[in-house]
């Protein structure tokens, strides 16, 4: 169960889209689709953005997708904006009832 | 409104125990399965343990494997993770989460912080 692989930063400019990885290996990102993505303001809670790859939960804005291919997974956010500064956290389903999460990535908002 | 309220935690020397506790409201407790993830203040979210709806299923990580155990009780709506052979590594804030699905944690509580100091 070693953690799933981020990048630490990305940065982007209001309008502008980024993409965050998220690697892993064929136990978990690529053995499933079942891959999710937390967003973290500080001080807050983790909030659900992204479930089963792709899927928005109600009330998630549509300018947050997630993709898969093979072992890495990908959360991207287009047309950035300020509220989106946090930490964002990928989590893999890793089989026998355990799950995996990743390293988290800080996304700035320049 | 779903509501997630976690206890028990506190200051414990290395080696010692603790049982956390998290009480659930706002929803059917025993349709569903619930996770204790940790975070460092400061740091990353670690995953740390599952149980199914009915209990008969559970999952630890590798780090707590052996020395955490998470049950539930739900007469009470309860959830618990017993930790024992604590170590400063898992001095950390302790949020229990309601899972639908495959790494889906929809609710989470704001956690109880846990410090393992001599």
């Amino acid at each position: 169960q070693s953690a799933l692989t981020q990048p630490a930063s990305v940065s982007g400019s209001p309008g502008q889209s980024i993409t965050i990885s998220c690697t892993g290996t064929s136990s978990d990102v690529g053995g499933y689709d079942y891959v999710a993505w937390y967003q973290q303001a500080p001080g807050k809670v983790p909030k659900l953005m992204i479930y089963d790859v792709s899927k928005r939960p109600s009330g998630v804005s549509s300018r947050f997708s997630g993709s898969k291919s093979g072992s890495t997974a990908s959360l991207t956010i287009s047309g950035l904006q300020a509220e989106d500064e946090a930490d964002y956290y990928c989590c893999s389903f890793a089989g026998s009832s355990t799950y995996v999460f990743g390293t988290g990535t800080k996304v700035t908002v320049l | 409104e779903v509501a997630l309220l976690e206890s028990g935690g506190g200051v414990v020397r290395p080696g010692g125990s603790l049982r956390l506790s998290c009480a659930a409201s706002g929803f059917t407790f025993n349709d569903y399965g619930m996770t204790w993830v940790r975070q460092v203040p400061g740091k990353g979210l670690e995953w740390v343990s599952f149980i199914n709806w009915n209990g008969g299923s559970t999952g630890y990580g590798d780090s707590v494997k052996g020395r955490f155990t998470i049950s539930r009780d739900d007469t009470k709506k309860s959830l618990y993770l017993q930790m024992n052979s604590l170590r400063a590594e898992d001095t950390a804030l302790y949020h229990c989460a309601r899972v639908i699905g495959g790494a889906i944690f929809d609710y989470w509580g704001h956690g109880t912080l846990v410090t393992v100091s001599s």
